[in-house]
């Protein structure tokens, strides 16, 4: 059973719009996410992440929401340039002992920012 | 400072034969991982480890051997390569103590025929 979900496989924007990338969860034991950008041939990026005792967070033009009763994260990009055209991955880790060290992973979603 | 590096980028290998991917980070991390990234499937935990000598099962860990004799490195042995463990593998570290962002490797490319 998946405990981390991203439903939409892939996401097209125009550049300078906002892009908008949903992330589910059902782990109920996760406090802990982060987003991560993966280019073709390269090793996932960290881009940004939050944890449960928060709402938002920002980064600059990144941004991210949790809801955690409808245990749903979103990832907004404002305004969204073609270099962020990329592969982007929710993660998700619980509390305590060994889960702590684990990341749960979704399926990743292909954002492609058009000129 | 080269951060996570593994070795080697790509490798064709025959199945039933054997092979060890390498990583190493001069980060001092405790913590270090092996994911697979399979199309359609994410990024799926193989093995890990908290420190030298400390190892254990991920989400996916048939078929793949670890040890941990350094803080810098942790290799993944493939035992009897089958045409299932073709996949890209990145290999993953981080501070235990900095909270949960980990660094990983640019990947190596597998190919089991």
């Amino acid at each position: 059973d998946q405990q981390v979900k991203q439903n939409s496989p892939s996401l097209s924007v125009q550049e300078g719009r906002i892009s908008i990338l949903n992330c589910d969860y059902t782990n109920s034991m996760f406090d802990y996410f982060l987003w991560y950008k993966k280019y073709p041939a390269e090793g996932p990026t960290f881009l940004i992440s939050i944890s449960s005792i928060k709402d938002k967070n920002e980064d600059g033009r990144f941004t991210v929401f949790l809801n955690k009763s409808a245990k749903h994260l979103s990832l907004h990009i404002v305004p969204s340039q073609p270099g962020d055209s990329a592969v982007y991955f929710c993660a998700a880790s619980g509390m305590g002992g060994g889960s702590n060290y684990k990341l749960t992973f979704g399926k990743g979603t292909l954002l492609t920012v058009n000129p | 400072n080269a951060g996570v590096t593994q070795t080697p980028k790509f490798q064709v290998l025959k199945t039933g034969q054997s092979m060890t991917l390498q990583c190493a980070q001069d980060m001092n991390h405790e913590y270090m991982s092996w994911y697979r990234q399979d199309p359609g499937m994410g990024l799926r935990l193989i093995h890990y480890s908290v420190g030298a000598g400390i190892t254990d099962q991920g989400e996916v860990p048939n078929g793949y051997n670890v040890s941990r004799s350094t803080t810098e490195d942790f290799p993944l042995r493939l035992l009897s390569a089958a045409p299932s463990q073709t996949s890209v593998y990145f290999c993953a570290s981080r501070i235990s103590s900095s909270g949960n962002t980990i660094y990983f490797g640019e990947g190596s490319w597998l190919t089991v025929v």
